[in-house]
């Protein structure tokens, strides 16, 4: 089982800040993930995937990079609107794994 | 726009079976591009890949091992929804459950999520 390790595990931050996460793969995944955003009582709701490719209707200053055990998701310009539990997400093989999340308090 | 609504109970009594459905609209169960997964949140265990269920000229699925003993995901096309079922549940199955539509190796669709407690 692949698993993924994300850091920090909480951040406080203020509007307009640049936020950076981290999750490391225990092995390599080439470009297997993929970032969710959870808000509070609300189901994830992808932001990127393929470690890199931006979603349809998520605000650019999402974006996402890495590739085989390495990657990062940056939130350029923090809105209030991102505070949210953040969470990588492995599908290079089975089973299916995800980082413990990121806490992003504004 | 693909949508999933989750029904079933929210509590269940220890040693029972968890049953839970998810109606798809959008899209088909037998889609021969996505895959139908069930995914659970509790604060103890984080997000938990239950397992998943697809069409590819047959049905396929695929399980954890953690629950592998247990669960049986089964689409129904005649209603375009597909079910999980877990059985024996402890304490330690309460969650959140969700359901998602895997596509392209990714879920850009879930549920609505259904609280799970398992309880006397």
């Amino acid at each position: 089982e692949i698993v993924l390790t994300q850091s920090p595990d909480f951040q406080s931050v203020t509007p307009k800040e640049k936020v950076t996460i981290t999750c490391r793969a225990s092995q390599s995944i080439g470009s297997s993930l993929h970032w969710y955003q959870q808000k509070r009582d609300q189901s994830p709701k992808l932001l990127i995937k393929h470690a890199s490719q931006s979603i349809s209707g998520v605000p650019s200053r999402f974006s996402g990079s890495g590739y085989g055990t390495d990657f990062t998701l940056i939130i350029n310009s923090l809105e209030v609107e991102d505070a949210a539990v953040y969470y990588c997400h492995q599908s290079n093989s089975l089973p299916r794994t995800f980082g413990q999340g990121t806490k992003v308090e504004i | 726009q693909v949508q999933l609504q989750q029904s079933g109970p929210g509590l269940v009594k220890p040693s029972q079976t968890l049953s839970l459905t998810c109606a798809i609209s959008g899209d088909s169960v037998s889609s021969n591009i996505a895959a139908w997964t069930w995914i659970r949140q509790s604060p103890s265990r984080g997000l938990e890949w239950l397992g998943r269920t697809y069409y590819r000229s047959q049905w396929y699925n695929d399980y954890a091992v953690s629950v592998k003993s247990r669960i049986s995901i089964n689409p129904d096309t005649s209603k375009n929804q597909f079910s999980l079922q877990l059985n024996s549940v402890t304490p330690d199955d309460t969650a959140v459950y969700y359901c998602a539509r895997e596509l392209g190796n990714c879920y850009e669709c879930w549920g609505q999520g259904t609280l799970v407690t398992v309880s006397s």
